[in-house]
């Protein structure tokens, strides 16, 4: 069955950067595409990013050149990487894969989501 | 950026009641909208895309419709259950844009 879990620390420290993993099974990430979001405690769902099936990228502006999305087909896992963190980049980040059909395209599985706190 | 304008940011219904809730695009997206349902603690659940296409599982309570640009999902004699937040998000074009959210309590 399709499934997506992130892993990553729940402390970072004040500008340190943030690695999570989002490892998926139930299906392959040259097939379908997966994105960040995060959010906030207590606020909305913020998206970051994208990495789509055929290896591209796209960011949120928002992250300026703070944000970088990779993977690596064979582990079947999607890394984000945000460094410079701030207290305000404290929030739960999700993966989540993106199915584009001839209907229309929406994320149709998402992970747990994992709570990053930034720490000063 | 497309922004997508939420409406309204909280309400209360009970179950006999039609909820509606509304996302205003501030550009034309080509139906490139889904509803999201997302309950405490949970990830968010897709309920609709492509505007008015019901997702595999979601009670047909549920609908969306569209005119212009204003995007509505609307529930009809919602359960308890249906308490949660909703959000839409536009897929139009990057960055993808989710609204604000909407707080649904079913009394």
């Amino acid at each position: 069955q399709v499934q997506l879990k992130e892993t990553g620390p729940d402390l970072v420290q004040l500008t340190q950067t943030l690695s999570i993993t989002c490892t998926v099974s139930g299906f392959s990430l040259t097939t379908y595409n997966v994105h960040w979001v995060r959010q906030p405690p207590g606020k909305g769902l913020e998206w970051m990013g994208a990495m789509w099936n055929g290896g591209g990228t796209d960011y949120n502006s928002a992250f300026k050149s703070r944000l970088s999305i990779s993977r690596d087909t064979s582990k079947s896992q999607v890394f984000l990487k945000m460094n410079s963190l701030q207290t305000d980049d404290t929030a739960k980040y999700f993966c989540a894969r993106h199915v584009i059909t001839t209907y229309g395209d929406y994320f149709d599985y998402w992970g747990q989501g994992v709570m990053v706190t930034v720490s000063s | 950026d497309i922004q997508m304008t939420q409406s309204p940011a909280s309400l209360s219904a009970s179950l006999e009641e039609i909820v509606t809730i509304t996302c205003k695009a501030s550009q034309g997206i080509d139906d490139y909208l889904s509803w999201y349902q997302q309950k405490p603690g949970k990830s968010p659940q897709l309920l609709i895309y492509d505007a008015t296409s019901l997702a595999d599982g979601v009670p047909s309570r549920f609908s969306g419709s569209r005119s212009g640009t204003q995007y509505s999902l609307k529930i009809s004699r919602p359960q308890v259950d249906d308490s949660g937040i909703y959000y839409c998000l536009q897929s139009y074009s990057t960055p993808f844009t989710f609204g604000s959210g909407t707080k649904l309590e079913i009394k």
